[in-house]
């Protein structure tokens, strides 16, 4: 059974760090682009960030480009998001997903939410 | 910078068809955007129906179909369920490894 669970998420200052992780089962992880997708409360999906098997590419939506890295560990079956610089408007249910080559995601974890708050 | 919309909103009838679209807001969504549908119920993650335009991911029912029409594509549920009463949200791909999901369209179905 695939599985996808994060965690990391929490209340953090504007201007301050987070690194949410993604824990992969039932499946090869090592074979799967993998992406993150946000949900900010009453809104829509936005996709952030997403990275090819071997990590040589790496892909993110204007907003988080210079502030969020994501990255892999695929000895560990392990997907991050490190986030810099948070700002208000980054508050979200943050939601690790498996991709479907590199065009879309065919399955997802439950989320973590990340509040960005003084 | 392109935007993809989607109906706000749309209702249906338990066992009827309805058709929802995603567009671009400047010229017209093809195979080459690879569009793919997600439902998402009220505090629940989302779950992928169709990727690329027309392939139904596993499990997913066939009362769910993806395809072109027009300049837009679409998603197509035949005989409507209580169950199915959802957000429905479309990606395209925009290349350059770039997506973008639409607004989103909030389902009633009545």
């Amino acid at each position: 059974e695939v599985q996808l669970v994060e965690s990391g998420g929490g209340l953090v200052q504007p201007g301050g760090s987070l690194r949410l992780s993604c824990a992969a089962s039932g499946f090869i992880f090592s074979s799967y682009w993998m992406s993150w997708v946000r949900q900010a409360p009453g809104k829509g999906l936005e996709w952030v960030a997403n990275m090819k098997q071997d990590g040589s590419e790496k892909y993110y939506v204007d907003s988080a480009k210079g502030r969020f890295t994501i990255s892999r560990d695929n000895a560990q079956n392990s997907l991050y998001l490190q986030m810099d610089s948070l700002r208000a408007e980054d508050t979200a249910v943050y939601y690790c997903a498996r991709d479907r080559g590199y065009v879309a995601t065919d399955f997802w974890g439950q989320g973590t939410l990340v509040t960005v708050s003084s | 910078q392109t935007v993809v919309t989607q109906e706000p909103s749309f209702s249906v009838s338990p066992g009827g068809t309805v058709t929802l679209t995603c567009g671009l807001s400047s010229g017209s969504v093809s195979t080459s955007y690879y569009p793919s549908w997600y439902q998402q119920t009220p505090g629940q993650a989302p779950r992928t129906l169709i990727y690329s335009t027309n392939t139904r991911s596993s499990g997913v029912p066939d009362r769910f179909s993806g395809s072109i029409l027009g300049n837009k594509a679409a998603l197509t549920i035949t005989g409507a369920q209580a169950d199915d009463e959802s957000d429905y949200y479309c990606m395209l791909y925009l290349g350059s490894g770039i997506r973008v999901f639409g607004g989103g369209t909030k389902l009633t179905v009545v």
